[in-house]
This record gives C-alpha cells, sequence and structure tokens, in this order.
C-alpha cells in the first residue's frame, strides 16, 4: 500500500485566495483526521471523520476552514479565504475502527499564506 | 486535551546511550497512551502504546512507562541510534471518542 496520501506538498498562495488540501487514506482504513502542525500551537486536530461522516469538528478554527469526505477513499480541506496565520503543515491521517491508537499518517501539505 | 506547543525541548544523547523522553499528561479519562516518532519532513509515526491499567510495555528497544499517580508518561530508547534523531510526541487516546490529542513534543538529538 502506498500509505496516506496528501496534495499537494506545498502550497503558497495570496491572502483571500481559496485553498484545497487533499488526501487519500489507506484503502480499508475508516477513520480520518486532519490536523495542523504549527511551532507555536503543535499538533492541532481539526476534524475527524468516521465511515466518511463527520464525527469531530471542533477543532476547525473558523467558519473559513471546511472538510468533506464524499467518499470512503478521498476527502478535502478547504480554506475560503486563506490569511497568513493558516500558514502551517497539513498533515491527513487515517485508521481503522474507532479508537485505534496506530495513525498512518501523510507526508503533510506545507502550505504558506502570503 | 489538545496540544500547545512554544518551544521544543531537546534531548542530546551519545550514540549508544540510553534515551528517557518525559511527558505530563492532563486527562485521566484517557484510556491509552501513545509515542510517535516525526522525522524531519515526515508525518508522525507510531512507535508503541500502552494501555491506561498498565504501567509498563515493552517493544523493540523501546520502553514505555506509565505513572498515573502524578500522570507521567516516558519512553526510553535503547542503545540510541543516529535513526533515532527526531521529535517525539506523546498522544492521549480516549477510546469512545474515536481520537487523540498529541502534546508538545521533544527534539532527541544523537550524537555520533
Amino acid at each position: 500500500d502506498a500509505g496516506v496520501i496528501q496534495s499537494p506538498r506545498h502550497e503558497v498562495t495570496e491572502m483571500g485566495q481559496e485553498v484545497t488540501l487533499r488526501c487519500k487514506p489507506i484503502s480499508g482504513h475508516n477513520s480520518l483526521f486532519w490536523y495542523r502542525q504549527t511551532m507555536m500551537r503543535g499538533l492541532e486536530l481539526l476534524i475527524y471523520f468516521n465511515n466518511n461522516v463527520p464525527i469531530d469538528d471542533s477543532g476547525m478554527p473558523e467558519d473559513r476552514f471546511s472538510a468533506k469526505m464524499p467518499n470512503a477513499s478521498f476527502s478535502t480541506l478547504k480554506i475560503q479565504p486563506s490569511e497568513p496565520r493558516d500558514s502551517a503543515v497539513y498533515f491527513c491521517a487515517s485508521t481503522f475502527g474507532v479508537g485505534n491508537t496506530e495513525a498512518f499518517f501523510g507526508q503533510g501539505t506545507r502550505l504558506t499564506v502570503v | 486535551g489538545e496540544s500547545v506547543g512554544l518551544h521544543l525541548p531537546t534531548l542530546s544523547v551519545q550514540e549508544g546511550d540510553n534515551s528517557i523522553i518525559n511527558c505530563a499528561y492532563s486527562n485521566s479519562a484517557s484510556d491509552y497512551f501513545i509515542w510517535y516518532k516525526q522525522e524531519s519532513g515526515k508525518g508522525p509515526q507510531f512507535i508503541i502504546d500502552i494501555r491506561s491499567n498498565m504501567d509498563k510495555r515493552q517493544g523493540q528497544r523501546v520502553t514505555v512507562l506509565l505513572n498515573k499517580t502524578v500522570k507521567h508518561l516516558s519512553l526510553q530508547i535503547a542503545a540510541t541510534q543516529p535513526g533515532d534523531s527526531a521529535v517525539y510526541f506523546c498522544a492521549e487516546n480516549i477510546l469512545h471518542k474515536g481520537k487523540f490529542y498529541f502534546g508538545s513534543g521533544t527534539k532527541l538529538n544523537v550524537k555520533p
């Protein structure tokens, strides 16, 4: 298996633009997480899906952030409009079941908003 | 709870020595505690976990100790190698919530 695949690896965009980050979880996994990593705040859980349904989005910072999982093999995290403070590395992770401690992370998307 | 990190503490060890990385947690309701390793430019990678009703668990070259009295978790790495250089995160998991939260991380620097 190729693991969790995220795209793009790097994204540089101007403030105010829409940004869409993509994630393909490991086949067969039914739990998917989006995390944001910054030096100041570490790894923050943004949203968690189980069986394509958002279970907990309490970590989503603002209405500018939205996430979808239209099917078991694809998820998106969208920021509209983007702001410089959104600059971070965004990780997607997947696992099987609920409460499985071993989550598999993608390589991340480094987002820079200028 | 959620992870909040300002400046990563750094642990420097000599190759071949044992390393001990510590973590304090806050949530007594956590069911599992987990250690992840993150190498530069990569996503976190699972190392080992321990259920909350245990106090010790061993893996290959790694041992995790859990002290629930003082809410303290540690990861011991035996015979540390240059490939162990990375940032190590502890995480808490509450099973019925299905999600887990990461601590702020410790950077391990292995000197050859």
